[in-house]
């Protein structure tokens, strides 16, 4: 399968526990996104990579959160002490060299609910 | 603040129908639309995408753009009990070649 993977499918973890998601963008593809989706709301973006700079980041995007791409290959988005509203689905998304109007592929995504 | 705002739904279609989904957007330097298709419990897949006014068909989707109205819309022909699904519309901003806005999406429901 060369699409875009998402790990873990699904997270429950506790309140104040940290968590960890891994995205291994589509091989070829330079441009990595994170994306959050609530219930019945399109996808927010949250932040984007290009090879492993981390280019832009969304106001939406508390202290709370970290992502890294450091080779400018997968990219892991961690969320520390965790709040139950971070329960989403978290996307991940890739595209291909830079050039304009480029078309974004998404991961199944992780499912993340705190309780 | 940059919007993209869909029709509300959920739209219901008989089988073999057209179903007609509409998408606007607020800000007029948007440069590239994409419609995906997302299933319950599904990450979201790409179907169209279109960069100039006019209309772009690929087999039973057509996808319309007209900037000038701020309006971008899709066409499904004879649809099928499978096209029964979310569709998001979203958008490139004019100062961004990379990050999209979502619509909230329109629910379809094609009845057999």
């Amino acid at each position: 399968d060369t699409g875009v993977s998402q790990n873990p499918r699904h997270k429950i973890t506790k309140r104040g526990q940290n968590v960890t998601f891994r995205c291994d963008p589509i091989s070829e593809h330079n441009r990595l996104y994170w994306y959050r989706q609530t219930l019945g709301q399109g996808p927010e973006f949250l932040t984007y990579f290009q090879n492993e700079a981390q280019l832009e980041k969304s106001r939406l995007l508390s202290d709370r959160f970290s992502a890294e791409r450091p080779k400018g290959s997968f990219s892991t988005l961690e969320i520390q002490r965790t709040e139950q509203g971070d329960s989403a689905m978290y996307l991940c998304a890739s595209s291909p060299t830079a050039r304009a109007n480029t078309e974004a592929f998404f991961g199944q995504g992780t499912r993340l609910t705190v309780v | 603040q940059k919007e993209v705002e869909q029709n509300s739904g959920p739209l219901s279609v008989p089988e073999g129908a057209i179903a007609s989904l509409n998408c606007t957007y607020s800000d007029r330097g948007s440069q590239s639309f994409f419609w995906y298709r997302q299933y319950s419990g599904k990450s979201p897949e790409l179907i169209m995408f279109i960069y100039s006014n006019g209309d772009k068909e690929d087999g039973r989707f057509t996808a319309q753009l007209n900037k000038a109205s701020q309006y971008v819309s899709l066409l499904i022909r004879d649809s099928q009990p499978s096209d029964s699904a979310t569709y998001l519309c979203a958008v490139n901003s004019g100062g961004s070649n990379y990050k999209l806005t979502f619509g909230k999406g329109t629910l379809l429901t094609v009845n057999p």
